[in-house]
């Protein structure tokens, strides 16, 4: 089983539409982290949420950590077309093992047509 | 600031061939640095831990002869594919965590372009 769990997998939409990603897991995280990757590229982190409830706006772009700090959101208004990227949520130390350890969510591959 | 790098970007090898591919931390001094495999369109695993000076950690299933990794100094770790096989094919990456700066929520992995290997 996933640690992290992310819907949806594939998101095709046209420019001007809203879209929402989720990231959910039965445990309970002190942070995570959502990254956008373009492709042929490494993962560009975009925000770390820290405290339950927590509400991040980047631009269009507005991520949520749930209250229970075991799920979260993200939510992009108005999609460009250089919205197109794969988003990988991700959490730390995951297992307690090795510090600073990231487990990624599946990905979301989002499409945005012009 | 915080750039990492990687060489080569592309390699296309024969099977049986090994490959190298370097991670550099740019601008700072990398306590830990780790690799991940990614196929397309699929997200990344971890398939180890990199401590300067000490054995890299590897992640269950992951062949450690298969896939060394040198960690040499705090700005250099190399992966080394040995005797590739096109199932070996695929994205790797690399990141690095800072020695030195603000500790905590998840010390800040910055991530490398990729090296793209395909093996014939």
């Amino acid at each position: 089983t996933q640690l992290l769990e992310q819907s949806p997998q594939f998101l095709s939409i046209q420019e001007g539409e809203n879209l929402t990603v989720y990231c959910n897991s039965s445990s309970v995280f002190s942070s995570l982290q959502w990254y956008r990757q373009e492709p042929g590229e490494g993962p560009v982190l975009l925000v770390t949420v820290v405290t339950g409830g927590e509400v991040k706006k980047l631009k269009r772009l507005t991520f949520q950590f749930g209250d229970a700090r075991k799920d979260s959101s993200l939510h992009i208004t108005a999609a460009q077309p250089g919205d197109t990227g794969l988003y990988l949520c991700a959490v730390n130390n995951a297992g307690g093992t090795s510090y600073g350890k990231l487990t990624f969510g599946q990905g979301t591959i989002l499409t945005v047509h012009p | 600031g915080a750039v990492v790098s990687q060489h080569p970007s592309r390699v296309i090898c024969k099977s049986g061939t090994s490959v190298k591919i370097e991670c550099r931390s740019l601008d700072f001094q990398a306590t830990t640095m780790f690799w991940y495999r990614q196929f397309p369109k699929k997200s990344l695993m971890l398939m180890a831990t990199s401590n300067e000076g000490s054995k890299a950690t590897y992640e269950q299933g992951v062949e450690k002869d298969k896939f060394l990794i040198n960690h040499a100094s705090l700005t250099l770790s190399t992966l080394t594919v040995t005797s590739a096989h096109p199932e070996d094919s695929s994205f790797y990456i690399c990141s690095a965590t800072p020695l030195t700066g603000p500790r905590g929520l998840a010390d800040t992995q910055y991530f490398g372009p990729g090296t793209r290997l395909t093996v014939l």
